[in-house]
C-alpha cells in the first residue's frame, strides 16, 4: 500500500540549475498539492491541482511550476533554483477538495529534501 | 484568508505527565479543524479531526481535542505523555477557496518528553 510517493528524497543543487520533483499517488485522489516546510513557518501551499490537467497557484508559487499530465502523477519543476527554495518539500494528495463534498483530510508523502548551494 | 495560531513553538513534559498542545483559529463559519503529527524524517499523518457533531474528538495514539466554538480554539491533549510521542504536532484548518477545500497550517509545535 504505497499511498503518495515522492522522489528524490534527498537532491543538492546549485544556484541556477533546474529540476523536477515527482509525486505519484496510487489512491485515485482527484486533487494532489506540494507543500513546503521551514523551520518555524509550517507548511506553506505551493501549487494544487483539482483534476488530472488542471493546475492553479497556493500561498507562495514563485520560482515554480507544475504539471498534471496524469491523475495519479503531480510534477514540481525548478528552473533556476535560489538558495531560498532550500526546503523540505511535501506532495499530499485528497479524495475531494470540494466545499460540503469531503474533509479536505490529506494524505502526505514522505519529503524531497532539496539544498540550493 | 484564515488562520491558525499554534501557541508555543517547543512543549517539553516528563513521560506520564499531562500533554496539552494549543491551537487557535480565525474562521467566520464553522470550519472543519484537523490535528496531524510528523515524526521525524517522516511526512504528516493525521492524528484527529473535527468536521461536525461531537465537539470532542478521540483520534488515534490517545490523543483528543475538543472544539470551542466559543473560544475559537481546539486544542490536543493527551492524558499521559510516552516517550514515542515526541514528534512535531501542526493544527490545521480548511479554507473553501474557489469551491475547493485547502488546508491552513499552523506553524507548528514540537513536542519534547523526558524521562
Amino acid at each position: 500500500n504505497a499511498g503518495v510517493t515522492q522522489t528524490p528524497k534527498f537532491r543538492v543543487l546549485k544556484t541556477g540549475q533546474s529540476m523536477t520533483l515527482l509525486c505519484a499517488q496510487d489512491m485515485n485522489h482527484e486533487y494532489m498539492y506540494w507543500y513546503r516546510q521551514d523551520p518555524g513557518m509550517g507548511l506553506r501551499l505551493i501549487h494544487y491541482s483539482v483534476g488530472e490537467g488542471t493546475t492553479a497557484k497556493g500561498e507562495v508559487p514563485d520560482g515554480y511550476n507544475v504539471s498534471r499530465l496524469k491523475k495519479q502523477n503531480f510534477l514540481l519543476g525548478l528552473e533556476s533554483a535560489a538558495p531560498s527554495q532550500t526546503s523540505v518539500y511535501f506532495c499530499a494528495s485528497s479524495y475531494s477538495g470540494l466545499a460540503g463534498a469531503g474533509t479536505g483530510e490529506l494524505f502526505f508523502g514522505e519529503g524531497s529534501r532539496l539544498t540550493v548551494l | 484568508a484564515q488562520s491558525v495560531t499554534q501557541l508555543g513553538s517547543h512543549v517539553s513534559v516528563s513521560e506520564g505527565a499531562l500533554v496539552l498542545l494549543r491551537c487557535n483559529y480565525s474562521s467566520s463559519v464553522p470550519p472543519y479543524l484537523f490535528w496531524y503529527v510528523q515524526y521525524p524524517n517522516q511526512g504528516l499523518q493525521l492524528l484527529l479531526k473535527y468536521t461536525t457533531g461531537a465537539t470532542l474528538v478521540k483520534g488515534i495514539n490517545g490523543f483528543e481535542a475538543e472544539f470551542k466554538k466559543s473560544e475559537t480554539s481546539f486544542h490536543l491533549t493527551k492524558p499521559s505523555a510516552h516517550m514515542s510521542d515526541a514528534a512535531e504536532y501542526f493544527c490545521a484548518v480548511s479554507e473553501v477557496s474557489g469551491g475547493y477545500n485547502k488546508l491552513i497550517f499552523g506553524a507548528g509545535t514540537r513536542l519534547a518528553v523526558h524521562p
